[in-house]
């Protein structure tokens, strides 16, 4: 099965610097990968994804990176604003081969926190 | 419409009760999912119901019986609970296409087992 390891698990920035949180991924079928936003006692939501056909992906502030020879990708944030702060998962399909459904395996999470 | 939405919100009860848990969507998606989630740690998958089909069961204890009656509505039945199943659970649904697509969560149900 995937295993996603996320780093780092509490990252801490100054509003209007950038934030970096990485994620290695094991199973090189592996062809999709999100990025949720989770408030506290909110439900998670997609903030961005890269294929896998891809190598990097922009939305105004937000960017994910994607390496698939080494099996990681990152979320880039760039001027942060006190709103970012949330925990932050990344994740990637299992047994992604052949299909476009089922178990996504999430990385242990990021508490981003944005101070004014 | 792009909400999942779950009922109830909140939930507490006894280790002998039976409850349910309710999630619907009106996108379409035939894909449907339970994730448990404890506090401060990711969502883990329970079951995937596929064109109403249980498509995947990871190894979750029969106290948790999952019910896909329609194309919108996924159900989770809970009996004889344990506290450690306290927890937020989360209902997702995505599109079955070619491609990965985005899984939309509901708001959760926040169960409390005594």
């Amino acid at each position: 099965g995937e295993n996603v390891e996320q780093h780092p698990s509490t990252l801490s920035v100054q509003e209007g610097d950038s934030a970096v949180i990485k994620c290695t991924y094991s199973d090189s079928a592996s062809n999709y990968f999100p990025w949720y936003k989770q408030e506290l006692g909110k439900r998670p939501q997609l903030i961005i994804d890269i294929r896998s056909n891809v190598g990097e992906k922009k939305d105004q502030r937000i960017a994910v990176t994607l390496n698939k020879t080494a099996k990681h990708f990152s979320l880039h944030i760039t001027e942060t604003q006190p709103e970012d702060s949330a925990v932050y998962f990344c994740a990637a399909p299992s047994n992604a081969g052949g299909t476009s459904y089922g178990k996504l395996t999430f990385g242990q999470g990021t508490i981003l926190t944005v101070h004014p | 419409d792009t909400e999942v939405t779950q009922t109830p919100k909140h939930l507490v009860m006894g280790m002998t009760n039976k409850k349910s848990l309710k999630c619907e969507q009106h996108m379409g998606h035939r894909a449907m999912y339970w994730y448990k989630q404890k506090a401060k740690k990711p969502p883990e998958l329970m079951f995937v119901y596929s064109y109403e089909k249980l498509s995947i069961n990871e190894s979750v204890p029969s106290r948790f019986s999952p019910e896909c009656p329609n194309s919108s509505l996924l159900n989770l039945h809970l009996h004889a609970l344990q506290p450690e199943d306290s927890a937020l659970y989360l209902c997702a649904s995505s599109s079955v296409t070619g491609v990965w697509t985005e899984a939309f969560f509901g708001q959760g149900t926040r169960l409390t087992v005594v």
